[in-house]
């Protein structure tokens, strides 16, 4: 069965530090990942996503970046974060085991609080 | 463009049905998708209904679709205290080969005993 795992699961950080939030996925194979954000009182927010190795696309400018160096891993960045980072993110992938190629399996999530 | 709408509050009481309607604009959508969100935790799907239907019944939970009006809600019979979460609708569209969701921005349904 397939797995998908976020962390760290909460994360306290000051105002123009960096950021990396870690999203990795088990069995299944070149996955769609994406990366969302859920602000306070606010619905999701697509970030960025991902249909292979170094195929990212950004669904809105902002500072952060998100990379994808392996096939079931995709990364969230930043190198100064802002107060308006703060957030909950979520990881998702979709493929083609559910036979509903678009249906996305969301993982725990990222409690980013930014001080 | 792309929006779909949810009211953001919904409060019923144990026992009673609850009905979480949502509007979407893209008819070229698929599937359209309810997910539930529990308190610090990520999404879950509930169930989704493929856009050639008009009602999908899961158990508890009973979904209409009215294409003409591009309107989907999510009934849950017997409501209880343990559905209390933001339901979140969703429609999927494809574009240039990949698929994405668009969602709306949640109904938190509280239940009180």
């Amino acid at each position: 069965s397939q797995t998908i795992h976020q962390w760290p699961a909460t994360l306290v950080q000051p105002v123009g530090s960096p950021l990396s939030l870690e999203c990795t996925v088990e069995g299944t194979s070149n996955p769609n990942l994406y990366w969302y954000r859920q602000a306070a009182g606010r619905g999701l927010q697509l970030l960025f996503y991902s249909v292979g190795i170094g195929q990212i696309s950004s669904e809105v400018p902002q500072n952060l970046s998100a990379s994808r160096p392996q096939d079931r891993q995709f990364i969230l960045s930043s190198k100064k974060l802002l107060l308006s980072d703060s957030g909950f993110y979520l990881c998702a992938w979709s493929g083609l085991t559910s036979g509903r190629p678009n249906e996305q399996f969301f993982g725990p999530g990222t409690r980013l609080t930014v001080l | 463009g792309e929006d779909v709408e949810q009211s953001l509050f919904l409060s019923v009481r144990e026992g009673d049905s609850s009905v979480i309607n949502c509007t979407y604009t893209d008819s070229s959508s698929t599937y359209l998708y309810w997910y539930k969100q529990e308190p610090g935790a990520g999404l879950q799907l509930l169930t989704y209904i493929f856009s050639n239907m008009d009602m999908k019944q899961d158990q508890r939970l009973t979904v209409l679709l009215n294409k003409k009006d591009k309107h989907l809600s999510l009934r849950i019979a017997d409501t209880q205290t343990g559905d209390s979460a933001i339901y979140f609708c969703a429609e999927s569209l494809t574009e240039a080969g990949y698929s994405t969701l668009t969602f709306g921005k949640g109904t938190m349904l509280l239940v009180s005993p």
